[in-house]
């Protein structure tokens, strides 16, 4: 069974103050790797895609990348408009996402 | 934008009736999904569809569940004798092709009294 886990579970930052996120996984065969964004009563928002070791993707603020065994997502000089939940997901096959519990990302102006 | 949109946004139900949760994917996306969040836990998978087929269900999916495309913009949930358990958010979402980004919609909150 697909094993995600997401850390730390809550992160609260100084505007400015840059930090990463954690997700490692374990997975038979890693078919991708998906990072969203949720707001409290919201749907997850799509931010990124990873299919292999040493790939990298940047959305703004936002930057993610993927080892054999994690992937992290860094946050460069946050707003408080980045504040939300932001979730870790892999597919092993064509249909399923197997979710991480999150980390609660809070930015204080 | 396109988006996945669904209706209604909140439904409240007494224990045992039947709900339908409806969805309208993205027009130019070939597979749907419904996924459940229930309150402080992980999004979790119910079911994928694909060609007027289920592709794959968890063991969360069983014979309370059924999923439907009456037409061709939507998708439904249905839940045939709701339990207290089944109170959560249900998500759907959809994708252009199976081994891409799956876009979900804004949810239905389902509250079972």
């Amino acid at each position: 069974e697909d094993q995600v886990t997401q850390s730390p579970e809550a992160l609260r930052l100084q505007e400015g103050e840059s930090s990463s996120l954690n997700c490692s996984y374990t997975v038979s065969g890693l078919r991708g790797l998906f990072w969203y964004r949720q707001d409290p009563g919201k749907g997850p928002e799509f931010l990124f895609t990873l299919y292999s070791a040493g790939e990298e993707k940047e959305k703004e603020r936002l930057k993610a990348t993927l080892t054999k065994k994690e992937s992290f997502l860094h946050i460069t000089a946050p707003k408080p408009e980045d504040s939300a939940t932001y979730l870790c997901a892999v597919r092993d096959n064509d249909y399923k996402l197997s979710f991480g519990a999150g980390t609660t990302v809070t930015v204080r102006a | 934008e396109p988006e996945v949109t669904q209706t209604p946004s909140h439904q409240v139900t007494q224990m045992g009736q039947e709900v339908i949760l409806r969805c309208v994917p993205i027009s130019n996306h070939l597979y749907f999904y419904w996924y459940r969040q229930i309150l402080g836990q992980k999004v979790e998978f119910l079911v994928s569809f694909y060609n007027n087929e289920i592709s794959e269900k968890s063991e969360i999916f069983d014979d309370q569940f059924s999923v439907e495309r009456p037409d061709g913009s939507n998708f439904t949930l249905k839940i045939r004798s709701t339990k207290l358990e089944d109170s959560a958010m249900y998500f759907c979402a959809s994708s252009v092709l199976a081994n891409y980004e799956q876009y979900f919609g804004p949810g239905t909150r389902l509250t079972v009294t």
